[in-house]
């Protein structure tokens, strides 16, 4: 079964960009993995931000964006703001199923 | 609106037997994708399985292949997940998803003797 690899954690202050990374250990990330991203606040269910690369839902705030980016794929994140502060996860298809990365905490500061 | 509401969970022996349901309103449950997703005490999300519109499509992590079935009803707008054979490390709340677009609340199941 493919790893699919994020960074363990990333800090960002507020106002600034940062962008989380979403690897698979089968090589490039292409729009045939259809990357997904999500944000996970504690206690709380996970919330679809990015679907099938770059594509948002109607609630995901405009400083969000998906791309792919140097064989990954990729969450920017432009402006942070406190409310960011969460656990982001990547997922990607492989074949009719799907691997989740690790995670990826983000903290504003 | 799209609401998910999962039931079900609850302790279970090593070995034991438990049926996850996923009430699904707010869209049309018949045409959609279903996913079930676990996540572990103060660990990662990780995908367990799923099912085509039709029900005629499965898929499973291999963790679970074997062990778990997933179907749906789609005149009662419901998923399932039947999970045997169940083992320490399935605890986990688990959570249903449309699509992976659009998540319940989750429910906890904790397998322990």
């Amino acid at each position: 079964q493919a790893v699919v690899t994020q960074e363990p954690s990333l800090t960002v202050s507020p106002g600034g960009t940062v962008t989380l990374t979403c690897g698979s250990s089968t090589g490039a990330v292409t729009s045939g993995h259809t990357p997904y991203w999500f944000q996970q606040k504690p206690g709380q269910a996970p919330r679809t931000l990015i679907y099938v690369t770059n594509n948002k839902q109607s609630w995901t705030p405009a400083r969000f964006s998906g791309s792919l980016l140097g064989g990954k794929g990729a969450l920017t994140l432009s402006g942070a703001q406190p409310e960011d502060e969460a656990d982001y996860y990547c997922s990607l298809s492989y074949s009719g199923t799907w691997v989740f990365g690790g995670g990826t905490k983000l903290t504003v500061l | 609106e799209v609401h998910l509401v999962e039931s079900g969970g609850g302790l279970v022996q090593p070995g034991g037997s438990l049926r996850l349901s996923c009430a699904a309103s707010g869209f049309s449950f018949s045409n959609e994708w279903m996913h079930w997703v676990r996540q572990g005490p103060a660990k990662g999300l990780v995908w367990v399985s799923q099912i085509s519109a039709d029900g005629t499509n499965t898929a499973y992590a291999d963790s679970v292949k074997g062990r778990f079935t997933i179907s749906r009803d789609n005149a009662n707008n419901t998923l399932y997940l039947q999970m045997n054979s169940l083992r320490v490390e399935d605890t986990a709340v688990y959570y249903c998803a449309r699509a992976l677009g659009d998540w319940g609340q989750g429910t906890l199941v904790t397998v322990s003797s």
